[in-house]
């Protein structure tokens, strides 16, 4: 099967600019993942959606940070504007249902601020 | 609330020696562990997973884990590592009704030749 798909691979943008990373889950599965891993860090969750609707978004800035998966399929995850610190991986996950142990990662998003 | 500690950040092992990479985890309530490798600049891949049941678990490439309640450990174990295993493993864990993932800082499993 088709794995879960990111792009772009890479992204070096000025802070204070916005960017948009867009995930494509593998066929079928119902719950999509956003995280980021910042360098030396383990992933940390930015948020769950179950099909379209958000289960978790405790750890995502709402300031700046906006996620959304119209459809229950693809999903973007947007920064605006973006800082310094925002410089991470942005890892796409997806699995069968939210009892589904076991993710299947993307190759993620390279972001690097400066 | 839990939290998973890798104690190694970096662990230097000459090619067909065993290795042993720790994972320690705290939760006050029932755990499923996992363990991922991330190769470089690629996703994380599953290595193998801990749900219930026997507290040995075998995964892919030749790894295995060992489930210890009491000592609320989760270490991953190779008795041969290849250069080819030369990457960064994570632990996690998810409780059950969230399996929102809560991963360590990550090991950096360097192979020398």
């Amino acid at each position: 099967e088709a794995g879960v798909a990111q792009s772009p691979r890479y992204k070096i943008i000025e802070k204070r600019q916005s960017v948009a990373f867009w995930c494509n889950p593998i066929s079928g599965h119902a719950t999509l993942y956003w995280y980021q891993q910042i360098l030396g860090q383990g992933p940390k969750l930015l948020i769950q959606f179950q099909n379209n609707g958000v289960v978790d978004d405790s750890q995502l800035p709402k300031d700046r940070f906006s996620a959304e998966r119209l459809k229950g399929v693809d999903s973007t995850l947007k920064i605006q504007p973006a800082k310094l610190e925002d410089s991470a991986v942005y890892l796409c996950a997806s699995s069968l249902a939210s009892g589904g142990h076991g993710y299947t990662f993307g190759s993620g998003t390279r972001l690097t601020v400066v | 609330a839990q939290s998973v500690t890798q104690l190694d950040s970096q662990v230097p092992v000459f090619e067909e020696a065993p290795v042993e990479l720790r994972c320690n985890y705290s939760s006050s309530v029932s755990v499923y562990l996992f363990w991922y490798v991330q190769y470089p600049n690629q996703g994380l891949q599953l290595l193998l997973k801990y749900l219930s049941g026997s507290t040995l678990v075998k995964g892919i490439n030749g790894f295995e884990a060992e489930f210890n309640k009491s000592q609320t450990s989760f270490h991953l174990r190779k008795p041969s590592v290849h250069i080819s295993d030369t990457a960064e493993y994570f632990c996690a864990l998810s409780t059950s009704g969230t399996y929102k993932y809560i991963f360590g800082t990550g090991t950096r499993l360097k192979v020398l030749a």
